[in-house]
């Protein structure tokens, strides 16, 4: 059973760029978060997916959007590159309705560097 | 913006002795989990302990829970050099199927020296 996979593993991009990032859920899940991390802090909420919906989200500008696919795959987009976009990009992902389970199951992460 | 506050930021203790990281918060909880983080990679879940529950164990893991003082601990007893990592609280406002929008704390990086 697969965990969550994210993909690329890494990426350098130039200010002013945009960028995507992909996410596939652990099996059996339908609920898929993302937190940006930077480099020395937590990391921080930037939406959540459910039933293909943006459900919940974070304090991110609209440059941040994101889109969840019927297989309930994710993609995470960042439009016009800025330097502090840089970080740690994680997807996680939970089970569904009727688990409600708050445990979430983490990907190893994209590593974004802007420069 | 981080809700919690982990204290100390880091801490290096030998292997066999325990580990104790704090965790504090402001808004109120459904739950609070703590994860662990080896070197900027993916987290994975230590234990979630819910608003109405004041102490849970898990193996070597003792979490506990103060909502009066919006506050929680981590113990890692007999740590090893494998503990090594950096471990993070977070906080859920909502629970059940609504929540997972997690609010991190800063960390607190544990190294443990054999």
């Amino acid at each position: 059973d697969a965990g969550v996979t994210q993909s690329p593993t890494h990426l350098i991009k130039t200010r002013g760029q945009q960028v995507t990032l992909r996410c596939s859920p652990k099996s059996g899940h339908d609920t898929v978060s993302w937190y940006q991390q930077a480099l020395g802090q937590g990391p921080q909420f930037i939406f959540q997916y459910y039933e293909e919906e943006e459900r919940q989200r974070g304090n991110f500008p609209d440059r941040f959007s994101g889109h969840q696919f019927p297989n309930y795959s994710s993609e995470l987009n960042v439009n016009a590159l800025l330097l502090g976009d840089s970080a740690l990009y994680l997807c996680a992902s939970s089970p569904g309705f009727p688990s409600g389970s708050n445990e979430q199951f983490f990907g190893p992460g994209t590593r974004l560097t802007v420069l | 913006s981080q809700q919690g506050e982990e204290d100390p930021q880091a801490l290096s203790i030998q292997e066999g002795e325990n580990a104790t990281m704090n965790c504090s918060y402001k808004t109120s909880i459904n739950n609070l989990q703590w994860y662990r983080q080896n070197s900027g990679r993916g987290l994975v879940h230590l234990i979630l302990i819910r608003s109405n529950e004041r102490e849970k164990h898990s193996g070597r893991l003792r979490v506990t829970l103060d909502t009066s003082k919006k506050s929680s601990s981590l113990l890692i007893t007999a740590s090893r050099a494998a503990d090594t990592a950096s471990y993070f609280c977070a906080t859920d406002p909502f629970g059940g199927h609504a929540g997972n929008m997690l609010t991190f704390g800063g960390g607190t990086r544990l190294m443990v020296k054999p």
